[in-house]
């Protein structure tokens, strides 16, 4: 969607090194930021969220920073492994409703 | 399997046929989302449900598309007098209160 934009748009890395994909938006009402990751084929499966009360979120691996003054939000995966390989997509919720706007996707390619 | 469930998961059509889509939420969300994803895109906002209210469409949405949530539960998802711009997967998510979308497989559409 236009209101969200993914930077970069494919990434790839050493097996063992970290990825940090990086998200921007545009509604300063957006109170919701989650992560999908979708593999070839299949659904987009929600892997991590932060709301905008919070700054960092942490799940094993995976953590998300939220910077609302920059209206932007990073995944960062640590410890990368050969099936973190996927599109990954952040989303927004818009106009202070449930509504999600969605960027574009990243490819993380993970290099065994 | 208690999760979000569609049903086709594939269908092929002939342009200016008119198909039909059902989603089936998890059982206790009351808020049912459709999306349509095309290659390379993330999801697109289509139309959303709380309970049998539909509280929003997408200006996208042309008058082809109606959706339904008649008890509150599954939804159907129907485009008239299809053309092959809607080829696309479709697809459905669920959530409670809490903002957590939780996606379905997705209904494949091609149109001939």
């Amino acid at each position: 969607g236009e209101n969200v934009e993914q930077h970069p748009s494919t990434l790839s890395v050493q097996e063992g090194d970290s990825a940090v994909i990086k998200c921007t938006y545009s509604d300063s009402a957006s109170n919701y930021f989650p992560w999908y990751k979708q593999e070839l084929g299949k659904r987009p499966q929600l892997i991590i969220d932060i709301r905008s009360n919070v700054g960092e979120k942490k799940d094993q691996r995976i953590a998300v920073t939220l910077n609302k003054t920059a209206k932007h939000f990073s995944l960062h995966i640590t410890e990368t492994q050969p099936e973190d390989s996927a599109v990954y997509f952040c989303a927004a919720t818009l106009y202070g409703n449930n509504r999600l706007a969605f960027g574009k996707g990243n490819q993380v390619v993970v290099i065994p | 399997d208690t999760g979000v469930s569609q049903d086709p998961r594939h269908k092929i059509t002939k342009r200016g046929q008119n198909v039909t889509f059902r989603c089936d939420p998890i059982s206790e969300h009351n808020r049912l989302y459709w999306y349509r994803q095309t290659l390379g895109q993330g999801p697109e906002f289509l139309t959303y449900f709380q309970n049998e209210a539909q509280l929003e469409k997408s200006r996208l949405l042309s008058d082809r598309f109606s959706a339904e949530r008649p008890k509150g539960s599954f939804s159907t998802l129907e485009i008239q007098r299809t053309e092959q711009g809607d080829s696309a997967m479709y697809l459905c998510a669920s959530s409670s209160q809490n903002y957590e979308q939780y996606f379905g497989p997705g209904t494949r559409l091609t149109v001939t």
